[in-house]
């Protein structure tokens, strides 16, 4: 089955700074890769996304790039601030496997410091 | 607003015994996810359910079991086989097909007592 693996687990940055997050994965055939912001105590919630077909996407601070070649996609946040200090957590879709089946990192802390 | 309901926040088990933990969804989805969530560690699936009546085991099913009798509603229950139970538990709900983003509650937090 597929594997996502996520790097780094913890992150700290000043706020105003950038924060970028790794991650692999090992089946070729994935081809739907989001990004849940997860805070404390509450549900992940979808941030940002993107399909096999490009190569990067963005949303105001966020964006997301894809290397299919290399088999891994990354976030990247631009001027921090200090409500971006959360879990976040990266995933892979297979469409070769049983209904929508997401595959998930292992989280990335992310802190902000004012 | 549209959104997935997860009850009750906080539940406690006693040894032995199931507890079921309530899902509803009023985003018309037809899919719907049970995630088990461990600290340190990934999102792992449980079960989840395509349409009406009908459900499939997910990566760790063993100890849980589920019914899918309405379209808004997913109940996981926490069997007394569950040797583990104290985890947050997360549902989610998308739309029907292949690399659907999925929308998540705010999870239920099991604790044994």
């Amino acid at each position: 089955g597929e594997n996502v693996e996520q790097h780094p687990s913890t992150l700290s940055v000043q706020e105003g700074d950038s924060a970028v997050i790794k991650c692999t994965y090992s089946d070729s055939a994935s081809n739907y890769f989001p990004w849940y912001k997860q805070e404390l105590g509450k549900g992940p919630q979808l941030i940002i996304d993107i399909r096999s077909n490009v190569g990067e996407k963005k949303d105001q601070r966020i964006a997301v790039t894809l290397n299919k070649t290399a088999k891994h996609f990354s976030l990247h946040i631009t001027e921090t601030q200090p409500e971006d200090s959360a879990v976040y957590f990266c995933a892979a879709s297979n469409p070769l496997g049983g209904g929508n089946q997401f595959y998930f990192g292992t989280g990335t802390s992310l802190t902000v410091i004012p | 607003d549209g959104g997935i309901t997860q009850s009750p926040k906080y539940l406690f088990r006693k040894e032995g015994q199931n507890v079921t933990l309530s899902c509803e969804q009023n985003l018309n989805h037809d899919a719907m996810y049970w995630y088990r969530q461990d600290p340190g560690q990934g999102l792992r699936l449980i079960y989840y359910s395509q349409i009406v009546n009908d459900f499939q085991k997910g990566d760790i099913a063993e100890g849980y079991s589920v019914s899918r009798e309405k379209k808004e509603s997913f109940p996981l229950t926490v069997t007394s086989a569950q040797k583990n139970p104290t985890a947050f538990y997360l549902c989610a709900s998308s739309i029907t097909g292949k690399s659907q983003p999925q929308h998540f509650g705010d999870g239920t937090r099991l604790s044994i007592l």
